[in-house]
């Protein structure tokens, strides 16, 4: 079936202005989380949606970014005033079960970069 | 606090060596839950497997096989006879089981590279 799929793959924008990365999660998957990697890095959490609220957003580095999930299926990721320092690969997860033992499944990511 | 550390930052060996790439984590929780994910060129996590923190049987799945120890909280990754198409980015990564919290912590990942 299909898997996690994220759009854009790439997105070039310019400090201070606004972007929205799209995530289509597995089917059926009641969980969604959103991570972002830096090069070199691990995968850093930044919000986990249950359904269509928002569960944990405690990843959430300030109030420029911002997501939701309003029926319980896709997910965007909004980020206002873009900053130099939010160019990173910013990654979509999917789970199906309410058990945090479940494993997640991950998209290809959508690599923003702040010029 | 819950951290997990992957001290090799990157480890080159030879086509058909075995490998074993190291996993250290810390948590307060009792319940928790460890994850192995690779992270191929092309950039998409790629699950390899999952383990709860009741469960210390070692696994063998193909040429891969993971060492779990409590008593070191260590979560240990063997490639046996490593091939090339093994080259990637190995990701641990911890979960625990806190009501609400479901979010994985992230090592910063052993870079493999098996030469031809």
């Amino acid at each position: 079936g299909a898997g996690v799929s994220q759009t854009p793959s790439n997105k070039v924008t310019e400090k201070g202005k606004y972007v929205e990365l799209r995530c289509d999660p597995i089917s059926g998957h009641t969980a969604l989380y959103w991570y972002r990697q830096s090069l070199g890095q691990g995968p850093e959490f930044l919000i986990y949606f249950q359904g269509t609220g928002a569960a944990d957003d405690s990843g959430l580095p300030n109030d420029r970014f911002f997501a939701v999930r309003p029926e319980g299926s896709v997910s965007t990721l909004k980020i206002q005033r873009t900053e130099r320092g939010d160019s990173a690969v910013y990654l979509c997860a999917s789970s199906s079960g309410l058990a945090e033992g479940y494993e997640q499944y991950f998209g290809p990511g959508t690599r923003l970069t702040v010029t | 606090a819950q951290k997990v550390t992957q001290a090799q930052t990157e480890i080159s060996v030879v086509e058909k060596e075995d490998v074993t790439l190291d996993c250290v984590y810390e948590t307060r929780d009792t319940t928790y839950y460890l994850f192995w994910y690779k992270q191929p060129p092309s950039g998409e996590l790629v699950f390899l497997i999952r383990r709860n923190s009741f469960d210390e049987q070692n696994e063998i799945s193909g040429r891969y096989s993971w060492n779990f120890q409590k008593s070191t909280s260590s979560f240990n990754f063997t490639i046996t006879a490593s091939q090339v198409v093994d080259s990637a980015v190995y990701f641990c990564a911890l979960s625990e089981a806190m009501v609400g919290t479901y979010k994985y912590i992230f090592g910063t990942g052993t870079r493999l590279k098996v030469l031809a």
